[in-house]
């Protein structure tokens, strides 16, 4: 059973909108990321927080923005939303020993522009 | 850009057999981890084998890892209907990203 919960699960947006995406971590988790997942394809890395400070950042553009919050959970922002925005973004938290155990993974939200 | 490939990209078995598929990723790593997906839904981690193991088993899963070949496989023994799903094969890039391949997409028919 996953300790990382999304929400929502699911969201319509029209062209042009702006959306925000929540993800709660697993306790004692400092580390959250947010993946991009069209159909059909595997997660791409959007970026990484880790204690409040972005930490990496994959190929996306400035549009797409992010927070974490003291108690580690965060945000993932979206401005000027396009059709190709239409995919499952998955948050997934970690902690310090990640190299051993791995992310943990929520639900993911599915997002549908039109 | 994905890291990994997996192999191949939809199998269909019956269940009670056998599942094995494969991942050949492009750059050193210190270890590289399976994940499943059903459907859609968010990924569940599976097992996670370091770049110094060879072989690692987590009850009917058993995963190989060989570093001069740059590539991995995972093996479901025995398998169930409920393990149709899709499974991904992800390798730590810079700071901790993950980076994922293509996923296999196994169905295992009642």
């Amino acid at each position: 059973e996953t300790g990382v919960t999304q929400s929502p699960t699911h969201l319509i947006k029209t062209r042009g909108q702006q959306v925000t995406l929540r993800c709660s971590s697993q306790s004692g988790h400092n580390t959250v990321s947010w993946y991009q997942q069209a159909l059909g394809q595997g997660p791409q890395f959007i970026f990484q927080y880790y204690r409040e400070e972005e930490n990496g950042r994959g190929n996306f553009p400035p549009r797409f923005s992010g927070l974490q919050f003291p108690n580690y959970s965060s945000e993932l922002n979206v401005n000027a939303l396009e059709l190709d925005d239409s995919a499952l973004y998955l948050c997934a938290s970690s902690g310090e020993d990640r190299n051993n155990y791995g992310y943990t993974f929520g639900s993911g939200t599915r997002l549908t522009v039109v | 850009s994905q890291q990994g490939e997996e192999d191949p990209q939809a199998l269909s078995i019956q269940e009670g057999e056998n599942a094995t598929m494969n991942c050949s990723y492009k750059t050193s790593i210190n270890n590289l981890q399976w994940y499943r997906q059903n459907s859609g839904r968010g990924l569940v981690h599976l097992i996670l084998i370091r770049s110094n193991e060879r072989e690692k088993h987590s009850g009917r899963l058993r995963v190989t890892l060989d570093t001069s070949k740059k590539s991995s496989s995972l093996l479901i023994t025995a398998s169930r209907a409920a393990d149709t799903a899709s499974y991904f094969c992800a390798t730590p890039g810079a700071t901790n990203k993950l980076i994922f391949g293509t996923g296999t997409l196994l169905a295992v028919q009642p």
